[in-house]
């Protein structure tokens, strides 16, 4: 069964970092794009940015260069997305997808609190 | 970047009543948007993509429509598993962006 499996809920302090991960199962990620959304509390989707992990290539929204790291291991057919200098507006559910598909994570959520 | 204007914030319809979603793009995107539905607690779903392409498993009652900067997501006869937030996002250009959302309530 197609699958992206998310790591489990975080927990950090101001200022911190974290890296998510998001594990496929039952396809490759170098046959698709991997995409990351952001959702707070109540709010709308906003999407992070991308990686293609055939080549690693990325895209950003401007709005989280710097703040966003999207990096793939196809060796563990895993992605991954880094935040750094966490504050209360990172405070949301993040979600790996495969692009245009049926395929989303369950979501990770992350708490920003001291 | 693009700017999408999903309206109204809010809709409330009866079950079994056709209910129809806006998307306003900022600028032409062709046929470049795609729909998802997201139920409370739930990961977002894809229901339609590039406009009006159906998606496997997702119900006949769920079609879409347009092009360049308007178009509109619709739901036959709703049903109360309908019930729902409603996201447009577009593929035309970097970055991606969301629409604001559209609550489908019950009445």
């Amino acid at each position: 069964e197609v699958q992206l499996q998310q790591s489990g809920a975080e927990l950090v302090k101001p200022g911190a970092s974290v890296k998510l991960s998001c594990t496929a199962s039952a396809f490759n990620i170098k046959d698709t794009y991997i995409h990351w959304v952001k959702q707070r509390s109540e709010q709308g989707l906003e999407w992070i940015g991308r990686i293609d992990p055939a080549n690693g290539s990325t895209k950003y929204d401007p709005k989280f260069q710097g703040k966003a790291t999207i990096t793939a291991d196809t060796s563990s057919n895993t992605a991954y997305l880094q935040l750094i200098s966490l504050t209360s507006e990172d405070t949301a559910v993040y979600y790996c997808v495969v692009g245009l598909s049926a395929y989303w994570g369950q979501g990770t959520l992350v708490t920003v609190s001291a | 970047d693009i700017l999408l204007t999903q309206s109204p914030a809010i809709l409330s319809v009866s079950p079994g009543e056709r209910v129809s979603f806006s998307c306003r793009a900022s600028q032409n995107i062709g046929t470049s948007i795609h729909w998802y539905q997201q139920r409370t607690n739930a990961s977002p779903r894809l229901l339609i993509k590039y406009a009006s392409e159906s998606i496997s498993g997702i119900p006949s009652r769920f079609s879409g429509s347009g092009s360049g900067t308007d178009f509109t997501l619709s739901i036959n006869s709703v049903e109360s598993e309908d019930i729902a937030d409603y996201y447009c996002q577009q593929s035309n250009s970097w970055p991606r962006t969301f629409g604001g959302g559209t609550k489908l309530e019950i009445k």
